[in-house]
């Protein structure tokens, strides 16, 4: 299976910064297909990107994705006070489907 | 509005079984894929199966094929997820998500709780 590995584990910024995550695959995600997530404690994930560089309805755009084949990035422009969450990356290219570890962004 | 509503919070003890369910509204639920995605306490996400409830097509992640059954009942729109002898390690929250491939709509999970 694609094993997909986040980087880093926890990443500490102050608000108003750009917070930059790293999602890397152990073979080539077919077609870019690889989506991000926010998930805050107590709820469900909720769908940012997908298709490595589409943001979901609803969105705001300080999120973007970028990247194909093995290595994969979500960017948050600048940080606001409710992207303090944890990202997971999703590959749905490549059977079985399987998520990153995940990358917490804490407040500094 | 597309919602996935789960039903409730479980508390079992090992080797028992155990059937938790997702049920869909505000779209055909025959026409979309539906997953089920494990999360252990203070972990990541896991992906364990779909299920096209149209024909009942079911796909297993290798890592629970055996371990796991999905099934669903497209005249109440609803899928389920069970096991057959539960397993302390399957204490976990469980989602349930609509689609095949990236998931735009989720349950609000159930959670699962395995122990004597």
């Amino acid at each position: 299976e694609t094993v997909l590995t986040q980087s880093p584990g926890t990443l500490s910024l102050s608000p108003g910064e750009r917070a930059t995550l790293s999602c890397r695959a152990s073979q080539s995600v077919s077609s870019s297909y690889l989506a991000w997530y926010q998930q805050k404690p107590g709820q469900a994930p909720r769908l940012l990107i997908y298709g490595a560089s589409s943001r979901a309805t609803a969105v705001p755009d300080r999120f973007s994705g970028s990247g194909s084949g093995t290595d994969f990035t979500l960017t948050i422009s600048r940080l606001e006070p409710e992207d303090f969450a944890v990202y997971y990356c999703q590959q749905y290219g490549n059977s079985p489907q399987t998520f990153g570890q995940g990358t917490k962004v804490e407040i500094k | 509005e597309v919602q996935l509503v789960q039903s409730g919070a479980e508390v079992k003890k090992p080797g028992e079984s155990l059937k938790i369910s997702c049920k869909g509204s505000g779209y055909i639920f025959s026409n979309y894929w539906i997953a089920w995605v494990r999360q252990m306490p203070g972990k990541g996400l896991e992906w364990m199966g779909i299920i096209y409830p149209a024909d009942s097509d079911t796909t297993y992640s290798p890592s629970f094929q055996g371990q796991i059954t999905i099934s669903a009942d497209k005249s109440i729109s609803t899928a389920y997820l069970q096991w057959s002898s539960l397993k302390a390690s399957d204490t976990s929250m469980y989602y349930c998500a609509r689609g095949s491939s990236y998931f735009h709509y989720w349950g609000q999970g159930t959670l699962v709780t395995v122990s004597s």
